[in-house]
């Protein structure tokens, strides 16, 4: 298993354009969700999903729509980039929602907006 | 409100033992979470508490008392890949009872000197 892969793994955007940053799971885990990580901010949820076609905020979803239309991808969407989005964008998913799973992290996204 | 305190940076001698705090007080609960996060990687998981009391996991064990709102990470016979950040995460619920959210605190950055 790949477990959760995101690409890419850099990207600088200028102010105004879009892009979409993409999250896949193969472990056939139903919550998946998308966390920014700011210095002296600790991680914070963007948005998330408990399954296939349900989607829902988090803690900061300005400026940011997903959707989730197969259980193993799902993608965050900028659109229109602003400097303050900089940050490093985490994907995690868990095996579903309720009791004690652990969420697994992707390798991040570093993201920089000029 | 939601909040979770973990001290900003510790020191610790390699082979010693170092103790790592975390309070919260956070509308719901249900479970919290340490993970290990290395510079410039994502964080891996490290524990699981749910009841009170401690769990351990070989080197590592975390504490956890609900009605003070606080745990702890104990990591025993530090080793210099232990040096890393070390954050505490509360799981909160929703009404249904099924969520994964996690309210994660800003981290405890852990340097082990020789």
């Amino acid at each position: 298993n790949a477990g959760v892969t995101q690409t890419p793994k850099f990207q600088v955007l200028k102010t105004g354009q879009s892009m979409t940053l993409q999250c896949a799971q193969d472990m056939n885990h139903e919550y998946m969700s998308w966390y920014r990580q700011d210095p002296g901010m600790g991680l914070r949820l963007i948005h998330y999903s408990v399954g296939a076609g349900i989607t829902d905020q988090g803690e900061v979803p300005n400026g940011y729509n997903v959707s989730r239309s197969t259980t193993e991808d799902f993608p965050l969407r900028l659109l229109s980039a602003a400097p303050s989005q900089t940050s490093v964008y985490f994907c995690a998913s868990s095996l579903h929602p309720g009791t004690y799973n652990e969420q697994f992290f992707g390798p991040g996204t570093r993201l920089t907006v000029l | 409100g939601q909040n979770i305190d973990q001290p900003t940076e510790m020191t610790a001698t390699e082979g010693a033992i170092v103790q790592i705090n975390c309070t919260y007080q956070t509308s719901g609960f249900n479970g919290l979470f340490w993970y290990q996060q290395h510079a410039g990687e994502a964080p891996t998981f490290l524990s699981y508490n749910v009841l009170d009391g401690l769990e351990e996991k070989g080197r590592f064990s975390s504490f956890l008392s609900r009605s003070k709102g606080y745990s702890y990470l104990l990591l025993k016979e530090l080793q210099m890949k232990d040096s890393a950040s070390y954050l505490c995460a509360v799981r909160d619920f929703d009404y249904g009872g099924a969520t994964n959210k996690l309210i994660f605190g800003t981290g405890t950055l852990l340097a082990v000197q020789p």
